[in-house]
């Protein structure tokens, strides 16, 4: 069973459209970080939220953290190509503690 | 600065085999975590070291060990290897709890 469950499982969307991930858990997290990953790379961190309630930007990109930090969102706007991926969240319980993944969210940007 | 480095890239063994993959994190990054990546699974937690000792454990056998070395440098070891065993080992470090963490490349294992 995964701590962190991740909608949707697959998007495939035109260049320009916008799209959400969502990152859900019945359980607290301390902190909750997204990351993109590419074939035959690691993950590559995005951003790390830890007040429930707060927003991030970059540049395209917009992470939400609950209020309760049980859950989490990434809005990207006017995607590109270059937004393919594999889109991992991620949360600690604690400090210093591992990190549960969700199971990711497979992004297409066709052109 | 040099990123996270894990070696080898590839590794292809026979069952029963065992295996040591390495990693050497950022410098002044004390804290490296092992997980392993399978398309059926996700990326799931092995182990975390700091400052030599290993601070968190995963649900993993026995057969799956790593340590840590003063330098930071990390090794995990995979003994008695199983077909199921193939997959992604990534490692990653970090600079402080609560910071993000900073992945390598992985080392793809195959089992035969």
């Amino acid at each position: 069973t995964q701590l962190l469950e991740q909608s949707p499982q697959f998007l495939s969307i035109q260049e320009g459209e916008n799209l959400t991930v969502y990152c859900n858990s019945s359980s607290v997290f301390s902190s909750l970080q997204w990351y993109r990953q590419e074939p035959g790379e690691g993950p590559v961190l995005l951003v790390t939220v830890v007040t429930g309630g707060e927003v991030k930007k970059l540049k395209r990109l917009t992470f939400q953290f609950g209020d309760a930090r049980k859950d989490s969102s990434l809005h990207i706007t006017a995607a590109q190509p270059g937004d393919t991926g594999l889109y991992l969240c991620a949360g600690a319980r604690a400090a210093g503690n591992k990190l549960t993944f969700g199971g990711g969210t497979r992004v297409l940007v066709k052109p | 600065k040099a990123g996270v480095t894990q070696t080898p890239r590839y590794l292809i063994k026979t069952r029963g085999q065992q295996v040591t993959l390495s990693c050497s994190p950022i410098s002044g990054h004390r804290s490296v975590s092992w997980y392993q990546q399978t398309p059926g699974q996700g990326l799931q937690f092995l182990f975390e070291y700091f400052s030599e000792t290993q601070r968190n454990k995963g649900n993993f056998p026995g057969r799956f060990s790593g340590r840590q070395f003063s330098n930071s440098r990390s090794e995990m070891n995979v003994s008695t290897l199983e077909l199921g065993d193939s997959a992604l080992y990534l490692c990653a470090s970090s600079l402080a709890d609560d910071y993000g963490y900073t992945f390598g490349s992985g080392t793809r294992l195959t089992v035969v």
